[in-house]
């Protein structure tokens, strides 16, 4: 496509359930980012992808968060037993690799745990 | 690890004041330094960026220098519009790309 694609733009879901987020990078681009953006919080790291490197997951806050990247294309972030504290917008970006090169960000996901 | 800080909003300005937010960073290695903005409903894009020290990023009057000795990465504008009213995140990305929480400016005509 033609930019980065985020499903579902929202998601209201029940405490305790589990939730899958999709990303769909920018063909081509190699590395891509998960971050989380609460209110008055700006832009947390969440887990970095980078070709067939191991990705690194130093930002996922705990273990109910895990994400995969399959074919080096399509993500998906998946939050389990979520919590109320988790809900936000769950931003992905892709960028060609290289770190002087710039990251293009989806819409995003506005999660809301009730 | 790699952190970036930059000054708390909101900041409220007239029209065409001149603008300044603030940025500093810390990074074991050489980072590439960038500023993206957030627009009222819009997702983040990149506004501009420099890869190294003294190097000058600038685009759409906005102006930042590349500044090692202080590590800072300063936002700048000479005369700010209704229309630059958004969020402003500075970020580095030494081995991945790290943002400050973000300042949010509000213009006044």
């Amino acid at each position: 496509g033609a930019g980065v694609s985020q499903s579902p733009s929202n998601k209201v879901t029940e405490k305790g359930k589990d939730v899958e987020l999709r990303c769909d990078p920018i063909s081509g681009h190699t590395a891509l980012y998960w971050y989380r953006q609460s209110l008055g919080q700006g832009l947390e790291f969440l887990i970095y992808f980078q070709g067939n490197s191991a990705p690194d997951k130093s930002g996922l806050p705990s273990d109910r968060f895990s994400a995969e990247r399959t074919g080096g294309s399509v993500s998906t972030l998946t939050i389990q037993r979520t919590q109320q504290e988790d809900s936000a917008v769950y931003l992905c970006a892709s960028s060609t690799s290289g770190g002087d090169t710039e990251a293009f960000f989806g819409q995003g996901t506005r999660l809301t745990v009730v | 690890g790699d952190s970036v800080t930059q000054m708390e909003g909101p900041v409220t300005l007239s029209e065409e004041a001149f603008l300044t937010i603030n940025c500093t960073y810390t990074a074991t290695g050489y980072p590439s330094l960038f500023w993206y903005v957030q627009y009222p409903g819009e997702g983040l894009q990149l506004l501009l960026k420099a890869t190294k020290a003294d190097d000058k990023g600038s685009n759409k009057g906005f102006e930042a220098t590349y500044r090692k000795e202080t590590t800072s990465f300063h936002l700048e504008k000479g005369s700010v519009q209704v229309s630059d009213s958004a969020v402003y995140f500075c970020a580095l990305n030494t081995d991945k790309l790290i943002f400050g929480t973000g300042t949010r400016l509000q213009v006044f005509p």
